[in-house]
């Protein structure tokens, strides 16, 4: 009954190799969003999603993108994966917009070695 | 861009005490939205609060939003060890869609 699951759980990847992660939800929720999180750092926006196809940069969003091509999945590519993305990725939803709250997914623990 | 500065970083106590965690900035918010998050899951929202000096109440815990919306605090009284967890506040300001999160408070209570 999540509603919104990632995938996958864990992975280790190679310096250089692109690398995609998948966020699936069932709420049938417009917004949807890709956050990192760091110690020290709190979560930071990658890309969000207001809609099929209508995507925006966040704050990090350099060496990132995404698409949405469906209104259930939200994609997150590292193009050219480097040590400085090792970090827990999570992705969140909302009906309405970041100003009522997210429902985020249990997070996507990425190695770069 | 809005920093969030949450306080302390780190909270340890004992089953039953009381303790309020500090979330500060120099930018007004639209709203504010409080989350904990156990490790290995993602943060669960408690609360959205919206309107200078609100008060919410979910329990024994307790939320309010400065006068100026720059700032808020969450109370916790008679903690117990499931309230252990990492406590973030976020901030979304003038602009959709641009929440910012503090870093957190990493609350510890020992039974």
């Amino acid at each position: 009954d999540a509603g919104i699951t990632q995938s996958p759980r864990h992975k280790v990847t190679e310096t250089g190799t692109p690398v995609t992660l998948r966020c699936h939800q069932t709420e049938n929720h417009r917004y949807m969003y890709w956050y990192r999180q760091d110690p020290g750092h709190g979560l930071r926006l990658i890309h969000y999603s207001y809609g099929v196809k209508d995507t925006d940069k966040g704050e990090v969003s350099d060496g990132y993108s995404v698409s949405r091509s469906k209104t259930e999945d939200f994609l997150l590519t590292l193009e050219s994966a480097t040590s400085s993305q090792t970090s827990v990725y999570f992705c969140a939803i909302s009906e309405f917009g970041s100003n009522y709250g997210y429902t985020f997914g249990s997070g996507t623990r990425l190695t770069v070695v | 861009t809005q920093l969030l500065e949450q306080s302390p970083q780190f909270l340890s106590i004992q089953e039953g005490e009381n303790l309020t965690v500090y979330c500060n900035s120099s930018s007004v918010f639209s709203s504010l939205q409080w989350y904990r998050q156990e490790p290995g899951e993602g943060p669960v929202l408690l609360v959205t609060v919206v309107t200078g000096g609100e008060v919410k109440k979910l329990k024994r815990l307790t939320f309010q939003f400065g006068d100026a919306r720059k700032d808020s605090s969450l109370h916790i009284t008679a903690a117990q060890p499931g309230d252990t967890g990492l406590y973030l506040c976020a901030g979304e300001g003038v602009n959709n869609n641009d929440m910012r999160f503090g870093a957190g408070t990493r609350l510890t209570v020992k039974p």
